[in-house]
């Protein structure tokens, strides 16, 4: 399996602030995901990020509100930027383990903006 | 492109009574299918995958869900709820076996009465 830890795990923010979100695994993996669940709603795949390229955006999400880094196969950062009260959710990475073939998910951090 | 239907929103049973969580999904290919649950505050587990093996697949907690191709149907099952079975089950499918997001359904928030 995977572990997958998340910082900070919640915060409160202010409008127009930047809030970087950090995501470590214990283990290399190639691809990560961020998802965004918004209040009572499910999971919405917000990038895919695979190290070493250009996260890849779903429709909807743009870079410059959700900046992706990926620098090593072991972390990623998301960050929310320019944050408004529509951007509380709670946000979650997640993995691929190919040789488990199944997705292993972060614990999320829930973010309530003011 | 894949997705998924889950019938119901809420469903609320009776401690000891039988559970079921309706999924019905869409895929121009032989899909990946994923039963995942989340506990209040918490974040995503999984409970079973069917990954084109047997059809029935048997998962935590006494869970268990079929694959039935003609219906396009992965309905949860569990014989006897129990109070720690309350949160939100969540499908999802994916059409790869590795490094593919998953397509989740809108979930079913599972009530567990005494």
């Amino acid at each position: 399996s995977a572990v997958i830890s998340q910082k900070p795990s919640r915060d409160i923010c202010q409008r127009g602030t930047s809030l970087t979100i950090q995501c470590q695994v214990d283990s290399q993996v190639t691809m990560m995901f961020w998802y965004r669940q918004q209040p009572g709603q499910s999971l919405t795949l917000i990038a895919t990020a695979n190290q070493g390229s250009e996260a890849t955006y779903e429709s909807g999400f743009v870079i410059d509100k959700f900046p992706i880094s990926r620098p090593n196969l072991t972390f990623s950062t998301l960050t929310v930027s320019n944050m408004s009260p529509e951007d509380s959710s709670i946000y979650l990475c997640s993995v691929d383990v190919s040789s488990y073939n199944e997705q292993f998910f972060g614990p999320g951090t829930r973010l309530t903006v003011l | 492109a894949q997705s998924v239907t889950q019938l119901g929103s809420h469903v609320s049973v009776s401690e000891g009574a039988l559970v079921l969580l309706r999924c019905n999904y869409s895929s121009s290919v032989p899909p990946y299918l994923f039963w995942y649950v989340q506990y209040p505050n918490q974040g995503l587990q999984l409970l079973l995958k069917y990954t084109s093996a047997a059809t029935l697949v048997k998962g935590i907690n006494g869970f268990e869900a079929e694959f039935k191709k003609s219906e396009t149907s992965f309905h949860l099952t569990k014989p006897s709820a129990h109070m720690s079975d309350a949160a939100e089950y969540f499908c999802a499918v994916s059409v790869f076996s590795g490094n593919t997001p998953l397509v989740f359904g809108k979930g079913t928030r599972l009530s567990v009465i005494a």
